[in-house]
């Protein structure tokens, strides 16, 4: 059965410092989507791409935060600087759209010192 | 107010019952409604998927969407301890659009 990858599965670094998470969504899917979960809570979208352009990414912290679909495939998040309220669980998720919904990676989970 | 309203529980129920959990919503523009079950420190999984109104069943569970209540549930019967994980609504207005998700309730079910 074919999955969302992402790597690390677990991060722990220094505030200040910065992180790059990455992701590789299910073969064909066209769209995908960064979340953010803090503990307790429901995901927040961060971003979305369809393909390699980004449709949405009002609730991505810009002036840390950054994104990219180069080639329409894999992704990458990164976080410079971070923060301590970054510490949270990063997840991505991908969907084919027309009518398909979204699947989920198993997660990374950064935690900032 | 949040869009999308989900008591965080915990509900504790013995196995063998019914878990009953639902989620309310605020925007009348919701079509697509979705649930998905999240072990600790694990991504969410997909459980169902619905269009609209009406009732969905898949094994064990049963998904039912009142669009006119804006009121969404998930049953699931003959619940097992591996059943305990967190079960997380989400809706959309379209089906590759931006999910809203609610904070999540927590289930334990007790051998």
């Amino acid at each position: 059965e074919a999955e969302v990858a992402q790597s690390p599965r677990y991060k722990i670094t220094e505030k200040s410092q910065a992180v790059a998470f990455w992701c590789d969504p299910i073969s064909g899917h066209a769209t995908l989507y960064w979340y953010r979960q803090i503990l307790g809570q429901g995901p927040e979208l961060l971003v979305q791409f369809q393909d390699e352009s980004v449709v949405d990414d009002s609730q991505l912290p810009k002036d840390r935060f950054s994104a990219e679909r180069l080639k329409g495939v894999d992704s990458t998040l990164k976080i410079q600087p971070a923060e301590l309220g970054d510490s949270a669980m990063y997840l991505c998720a991908s969907g084919s759209g027309g009518g398909d919904t979204q699947y989920f990676g198993p997660g990374t989970r950064l935690t900032v010192l | 107010q949040k869009e999308v309203e989900q008591d965080p529980g915990p509900l504790s129920v013995p196995e063998g019952a019914i878990v009953s959990l639902n989620c309310t919503y605020s925007n009348s523009a919701f079509q697509y409604f979705m649930w998905y079950r999240q072990y600790s420190r694990k991504g969410p999984e997909l459980l169902m998927y619905t269009y609209s109104s009406g009732n969905k069943e898949d094994g064990r569970f049963t998904a039912q969407v009142d669009k006119s209540s804006k009121y969404i549930s998930l049953f699931i019967r003959d619940s097992q301890p591996s059943d305990s994980a967190t079960y997380l609504c989400a809706m959309s207005t379209d089906s590759w659009g931006k999910f809203q998700f609610g904070a999540g309730t927590q289930v334990v079910v007790t051998p």
